[in-house]
């Protein structure tokens, strides 16, 4: 069964960091993409960033760009976010999901975990 | 960035209802390479259809897709109280994705 796990989030303010981490099993790790998507209380789902199952190639939301971090440890099955620069508007529920689907396996995510709250307050 | 709009906001029916859920592209999604999730109160999003018309594994075939270019429509042939959730779409094009703001079925 496919499981992935977050953690890391909690109460940071303006201008601090965070690292997230999402621990995934029951499937072979490094073939999958693995994603970050937000959702900010009451509103809609934002695509944040995704890796390639190697770890060499990252993309990332405009809206995050230059202040997030992602990355994996494919030993560890484990994918991370390291949040720096956070701002009010980071606040949100963060969940990790594996990518599937077209020729590279990026288009969707097939499945997700149950999230880890951020909130950015002073 | 092509921006996804769902429409109606919030649709009201009774079980046993056909639901008509609406999204539409700012420029036409290649592929076309376009998504639904549902999501409950309280869990995460699910996907229940990819590249616009193929169910995604367990899912009711109440549940359909349809469309091309820049609309495309997710139906719920019979709508059923577990299917009270907001739904989103979502598409893939030149390495980013975005979802539309959501339709609550309720």
């Amino acid at each position: 069964e496919v499981q992935l796990v977050e953690s890391g989030g909690g109460l940071e303010q303006p201008g601090g960091s965070l690292r997230l981490s999402c621990a995934a099993s029951g499937f072979t790790f490094t073939t999958y993409a693995m994603s970050w998507v937000r959702q900010a209380p009451g509103k809609g789902l934002e695509w944040i960033s995704t890796i390639s199952g190697s770890g060499l190639i990252t993309y990332y939301a405009d809206s995050v760009k230059g202040r997030f971090t992602i990355s994996r440890d494919n030993s560890e099955n484990t994918v991370f976010l390291q949040m720096n620069s956070l701002r009010a508007e980071d606040t949100a529920i963060f969940y990790c999901g594996r990518n599937v689907g077209g020729y590279d396996g990026l288009y969707y995510f097939n499945h997700w975990g149950q999230g880890t709250l951020v909130t950015v307050s002073s | 960035e092509i921006v996804l709009t769902q429409s109606p906001g919030t649709l009201s029916l009774s079980p046993g209802e056909r639901a008509t859920l609406s999204c539409r592209a700012s420029q036409s999604v290649s592929g076309p390479y376009l998504a639904w999730y549902q999501q409950k109160p309280g869990q995460a999003p699910r996907l229940l259809i990819f590249d616009a018309s193929i169910r995604a594994a367990g899912i009711p075939d109440r549940f359909s897709g349809s469309g091309s270019g820049t609309d495309f429509t997710l139906t719920i042939s019979r709508l059923e109280s577990e299917d009270l959730a907001v739904y989103y779409c979502q598409q893939y094009d030149s390495s980013h994705w975005t979802f539309g703001q959501g339709t609550k079925v309720q």
